[in-house]
């Protein structure tokens, strides 16, 4: 089993919609990050977190450590917003534990 | 600079020949990370710098792959007698300490 998981791999909308990517892991972390895999390839990051909420814009992300669960919210999507969304753990090293991503794309 | 900087953006090569991958990281950051991502797949680790000092490198996958960060700033990851499964997108990141990390852009390396 892989120590971090997201659901769901591919994920298509249509613009305006609310959208929901989740991350489980299953090791101990010390914060969890969001990133942001534009098609480019350019890699931005969005949220690091360890605890509670964040809010960005349009863009919210959640964490419950005691479930080892974190989600991203993306409110009134927009094709814009169509990238390769990546959750990445971080075990308070300097590793990062990458999930495989989530591809989204939203249609106008 | 700005951001975290790298050198070639695309590497086109044929197989058996050496490549060197420069990384430019963020001007203070004393922390330097070389990750490999193949296509629909996360970052993959690599390598790991604390200054110039090459703290981890349980992620380079064979004796072929090398790196070095000699002034604790600019890096190069060399790959040496390249075969094609080294084709893959070349990331290098940076970060102050241990938190965020900013990626480069990487570089698109394709081994004939």
């Amino acid at each position: 089993k892989n120590e971090v998981e997201q659901s769901p791999q591919n994920l298509t909308a249509q613009e305006g919609e609310f959208i929901t990517i989740n991350c489980s892991y299953s090791v101990g972390i010390s914060a969890l990050h969001w990133l942001q895999q534009h098609p480019g390839g350019g890699i931005v990051s969005l949220f690091m977190l360890s605890s509670g909420k964040k809010k960005h814009g349009r863009l919210i992300a959640t964490i419950n450590i005691q479930e080892k669960h974190s989600s991203l919210h993306i409110t009134a999507s927009h094709p814009r917003d169509s990238a390769v969304y990546i959750c990445a753990l971080f075990s308070g090293t300097y590793k990062y534990i990458f999930g495989t991503g989530t591809r989204l794309k939203v249609l106008a | 600079g700005a951001g975290v900087s790298q050198s070639p953006r695309y590497k086109v090569t044929k197989r058996g020949q050496d490549v060197a991958l420069r990384c430019d990281p963020i001007s203070g950051h004393v922390s330097l990370y070389w990750y490999r991502q193949a296509l629909g797949q996360g970052p993959e680790f690599l390598t790991y710098f604390n200054y110039e000092a090459q703290q981890d490198k349980s992620g380079l996958p064979n004796d072929r792959f090398s790196a070095e960060r000699p002034e604790g700033s600019i890096s190069t990851l060399t790959i040496q007698r390249t075969e094609q499964r080294d084709s893959a997108m070349y990331r290098c990141a940076s970060s102050l300490g241990t938190d965020t990390q900013y990626f480069g852009p990487g570089t698109r390396l394709t081994v004939l």
